[in-house]
């Protein structure tokens, strides 16, 4: 079946560090979309990419998506507290559902 | 507008109980699911409805029923709950499926015990 995976699991960074998370799809994506959740809440939409290649950016974060439309990241430039919580990728199949990875939870040292 | 709503935030199930987890939503969006998200796990599809009077399985429905006879309401059923069903749930919607946003509700984290 549809497998989003993606590495690390965690990573615990001092603030002002950069910040990467990697995701990978067992299949071809039409687009992927990012999300954060901060512990005890819900996850929040970031962005979403649907070219192959496609590269946003929003302030410190930069999220790329692969030229195989199978993999993606997000990276964060010099990581502030407020970054803290758990970013998830979401990949799109069949165009009405979307696979979850298993998140990457990212600790901000101050 | 509020957006998603679920209810109830919390609850305590024993072994055998029934309950019905709901979900609505003020945004007029077509698509709505529901995902259960287990300790430090991501998010496992469980139902979605593409729309009033339609729905399908997702990766983990066994356990669980929906039924979507609105565009506003999808309520999430667990019969006979188990152990396995602790979790915390979250439903969302958007407006093109994979196309577009998910919007998610607060949660509702549910014990079984």
């Amino acid at each position: 079946g549809q497998q989003v995976m993606q590495i690390p699991q965690y990573q615990h960074v001092q603030e002002g560090e950069d910040f990467t998370t990697y995701c990978n799809s067992s299949t071809t994506l039409s687009n992927i979309q990012w999300y954060k959740q901060r512990p005890g809440g819900h996850p929040v939409f970031l962005i979403q990419l649907v070219k192959s290649g496609e590269v946003k950016k929003q302030k410190r974060l930069t999220f790329q998506f692969g030229e195989a439309k199978k993999n993606s990241s997000l990276h964060i430039t010099a990581t502030q507290t407020t970054d803290v919580g758990t970013y998830f990728c979401a990949g799109d199949v069949t165009g009405n559902q979307f696979y979850f990875g298993t998140g990457t939870s990212l600790t901000v040292i101050p | 507008n509020a957006g998603v709503t679920q209810t109830p935030k919390f609850r305590i199930l024993k072994i055998g109980q029934s309950m019905t987890l709901q979900c609505t939503q003020d945004m007029n969006h077509n698509y709505m699911y529901w995902y259960r998200q287990d300790p430090g796990m991501g998010l496992k599809l469980i139902y979605y409805s593409v729309g009033a009077g339609i729905t399908d399985k997702g990766e983990v429905p066994n356990g669980y029923n929906v039924s979507r006879s609105t565009t506003e309401d999808f309520p999430l059923r667990l019969e006979l709950a188990a152990p396995s069903q602790t979790s915390v749930y979250f439903c969302a919607s958007s407006s093109q499926g994979g196309q577009s946003p998910l919007h998610f509700g607060n949660g509702t984290r549910l014990t079984v015990t």
